[in-house]
C-alpha cells in the first residue's frame, strides 16, 4: 500500500533555530502533499497544501515566512519552521494522495519541541 | 463550507463488545468519507473509506455506513481487541480535493481486556 515517511520523528531545539521536516512519499508519485498541525487531543488543522514545482498555498492565519515549505519532486515536500518559538511547539503530520481519487495517506507525524 | 460533527468523544467497551462511533456532515457536495485510526505518537492511519454511491462497506471486523439522505455515516467495529484503542477521525470531503478535506473531533476509542 501507499507509505508516507516523515523524518525526523522527534525534534528538540532552541528557541530561534530553524527546523526542517521532510515528508516523503515511497512508492507513489504526489502532485500535493499537505502539511497539519495538531495539538494534545485535538483534531488535524491544515497548515498548507504544498504543490511540486509552484508556491505552497497557506490556510487562513499560517505566517508564510515562518513555515516555509518546498516541494521540490514528485517525492519529497519540506516544511521549515524558521526562528522558532516554544509556541512552535507541537506534533507536525505530512500527507499525500497518489494521481486520481487514491487514498489520503498520512505520515507518522514529528514532535516538535522547542525551548 | 463543510462541517464534521462526531461522536461520542470518548467510548469504552469491553474487549469482544462492538464500538460505534458516529458522524455528521454539512456539505451536501461532499461524496468522500474516510476513516482514520490514530495511535499515540503517531499519524492518522487510513483503516476504511466509502464514496457515496455505496451505502455500507466492510471489511473484516470494520465496517462503514453512509445515509446521505441524512448526511450521516457512521463506524461499526465487531469483536474489538486491545489493540483497537486508539483515537479515530471520521472525515468528508469532495473526492481528490484533499485540501478541503475536513476531518471530525475524534473518538478517543478504549478496549478494556
Amino acid at each position: 500500500g501507499a507509505v508516507v515517511s516523515q523524518h525526523p520523528s522527534w525534534v528538540i531545539c532552541k528557541s530561534g533555530t530553524s527546523v526542517k521536516i521532510e515528508c516523503r512519499s515511497l512508492d507513489f508519485q504526489a502532485t500535493t502533499m499537505f502539511w497539519y498541525r495538531q495539538f494534545p487531543k485535538q483534531s488535524l488543522m491544515l497548515m498548507a497544501t504544498s504543490n511540486e514545482g509552484s508556491k505552497a498555498t497557506y490556510e487562513q492565519g499560517v505566517e508564510k515566512d515562518k513555515f516555509l515549505i518546498n516541494h521540490a519532486s514528485l517525492t519529497l515536500s519540506t516544511l521549515t519552521v524558521t526562528s522558532a518559538h516554544p509556541e512552535d511547539s507541537s506534533f507536525y503530520i505530512c500527507s499525500a494522495a497518489g494521481l486520481g481519487n487514491s487514498p489520503l495517506h498520512f505520515g507518522n507525524g514529528t514532535r516538535l519541541t522547542v525551548t | 463550507g463543510e462541517n464534521v460533527e462526531q461522536h461520542p468523544s470518548t467510548l469504552s467497551v469491553q474487549e469482544g463488545d462492538s464500538a460505534v462511533i458516529k458522524c455528521t456532515y454539512s456539505d451536501s457536495a461532499s461524496n468522500y468519507f474516510p476513516w482514520y485510526k490514530q495511535e499515540l505518537g503517531k499519524g492518522p492511519q487510513l483503516i476504511i473509506d466509502i464514496r457515496s454511491n455505496v451505502g455500507e462497506k466492510k471489511d473484516q471486523r470494520i465496517a462503514v455506513t453512509l445515509n446521505k439522505t441524512a448526511k450521516h455515516f457512521s463506524l461499526h467495529i465487531t469483536e474489538t481487541q486491545p489493540e483497537d484503542s486508539a483515537v479515530y477521525f471520521c472525515a468528508a470531503t469532495r473526492e481528490a480535493s484533499y485540501d478541503k478535506v475536513i476531518f471530525g473531533p475524534g473518538t478517543s476509542l478504549s478496549v478494556i481486556p
